[in-house]
């Protein structure tokens, strides 16, 4: 089995200010994903990236940058925090030949004060 | 593009009913729809996944079948428990696009005694 570890569990920052949330897996899975989780409002995808170096804007990218650093770790980076962005970050990864079956991390809390 | 529609977000029900979740889907190519649960202070996880042979996935007494005539795969089981009451999401992920997947805003199930 394998984990996915997202740090820091909870990430508190001040409005204007570039705030990063890391995600590490040792699945050995290809495909790596960024959700932001707001209640009511499902799990919308941020960035995907389907390999090292590759980086796929999801539908809420805007505001946001990815980095894939190497194939276990995939950052997110929001570049200037705003209160109504304060939600549940989800990172997850995906095996291939699995129809992107997701396997997720535990999540990090953004808070912007 | 591809989209997940959940009509309920909170659906209250009593221990030993039978539990109905909907799910909707818009796709362009070939769809491979999943159920995720997510328990409070959880990561999602994978409930079920659709086979592309047609058969009924099951797992944990739910079960759920794609009508691609209908564009749906609605979650079921015949007997709710207690340990059921969690957040469901619908996901659609299209093969033949290797699109990341696409959830819909998600249903609370919460089962009473």
């Amino acid at each position: 089995g394998g984990i996915i570890t997202q740090t820091p569990k909870f990430l508190i920052g001040q409005e204007g200010q570039k705030l990063t949330l890391k995600c590490q897996q040792n699945f050995n899975h290809d495909t790596m994903y960024w959700y932001r989780q707001d209640s009511g409002k499902g799990l919308r995808l941020i960035y995907y990236s389907i390999t090292e170096n590759d980086l796929q804007k999801g539908d809420l990218s805007e505001g946001y940058d990815a980095s894939r650093e190497k194939k276990s770790s995939f950052s997110l980076t929001v570049t200037s925090a705003q209160k109504n962005e304060m939600a549940v970050f989800l990172c997850a990864s995906s095996p291939k030949g699995s129809g992107n079956t997701l396997y997720f991390g535990e999540g990090s809390r953004l808070i912007v004060v | 593009g591809d989209s997940v529609t959940q009509t309920e977000g909170l659906v209250t029900l009593t221990e030993g009913l039978p539990v109905m979740l909907n799910c909707t889907y818009q796709s362009t190519y070939s769809p491979f729809l999943f159920w995720y649960v997510q328990h409070l202070n959880e990561a999602p996880k994978l409930l079920l996944k659709s086979f592309t042979d047609n058969k009924r996935p099951e797992h944990q007494g739910f079960h759920a079948t794609l009508h691609k005539s209908s564009s749906s795969f609605h979650l079921q089981k015949s007997s709710a428990q207690l340990s059921d009451s969690a957040l469901y999401y619908c996901a659609l992920s299209d093969l033949n696009n290797n699109n990341a997947p696409r959830f819909g805003a998600g249903t609370k199930l919460s089962v009473k005694p």
